[in-house]
């Protein structure tokens, strides 16, 4: 049963620390994605890749978080230094887009922290 | 800048009873999704509706797309208690061209009482 694993599921921290979060998407999928969520805002969009390659970084503020993808295998949300304001719950997700609505594979989430 | 609102926001019913939940936007969409979440996962797929006026059904799930492409709507006849969760709608950001960034919904929380 293919999933996306994301690690860690829980990270509190204090504020000014770096955090980074982990995910690794279906094995085949071609495109991944990291959302925000809070209740506040709802679901938004970060940033996604394609093939590795960042599409959309649009949503992502710049000057703290950067999101990379190192392989395949492997994509890293990092928050560099955090704020109590980036207390949210981060999502993966993947899919095998081929330019339209397909389906999105959500990871479970890490719920981050920030004191 | 396009936005779904969804309503309601909250919504408390009883096992047996039947509920609408609606997705509204003044923008056009080519196509709209609907996510169920779960407490402490992540959302999951139930349906895409891509035409206008399109009506699909999953079991005692009925989505609807409205006509204009700008709205939607999810009934649920006879909810269960496994009914129970976040429903959020999803459309295409751009209708121009296609891309795979998804804008979503508001939200519906949805509670099912035994």
């Amino acid at each position: 049963d293919a999933r996306v694993t994301q690690t860690p599921r829980h990270k509190v921290t204090e504020m000014g620390q770096e955090v980074t979060m982990r995910c690794q998407p279906i094995l085949g999928h071609n495109t991944v994605f990291w959302y925000r969520q809070t209740m506040m805002q709802g679901l938004e969009l970060l940033a996604y890749f394609r093939n590795r390659a960042p599409l959309d970084d649009s949503g992502m503020p710049k000057d703290r978080f950067s999101a990379e993808m190192p392989d395949a295998t492997l994509a890293t949300l990092k928050i560099q230094p955090s704020e109590p304001r980036d207390s949210a719950v981060y999502f993966c997700a993947s899919g095998l887009m081929a330019g339209g609505s397909d389906e999105q594979f959500f990871g479970p989430g890490t719920r981050l922290t920030v004191l | 800048t396009q936005l779904l609102e969804q309503s309601p926001q909250f919504l408390s019913i009883q096992e047996g009873e039947n509920l609408t939940v609606y997705c509204n936007s003044s923008s056009v969409f080519s196509s709209l999704q609907w996510y169920r979440q779960e407490p402490g996962e992540g959302p999951v797929l139930l349906v895409t509706v891509v035409t206008g006026g399109e009506v699909k059904k999953l079991k005692r799930l009925t989505f609807q797309f409205g006509d204009a492409r700008k709205d939607s709507s999810l009934h649920i006849t006879a909810a269960q208690t496994g009914d129970t969760g976040l429903y959020l709608c999803a459309g295409d950001a751009e209708l121009s061209y296609n891309t795979d960034k998804l804008i979503f919904g508001t939200g519906t929380r949805l509670q099912v009482f035994p």
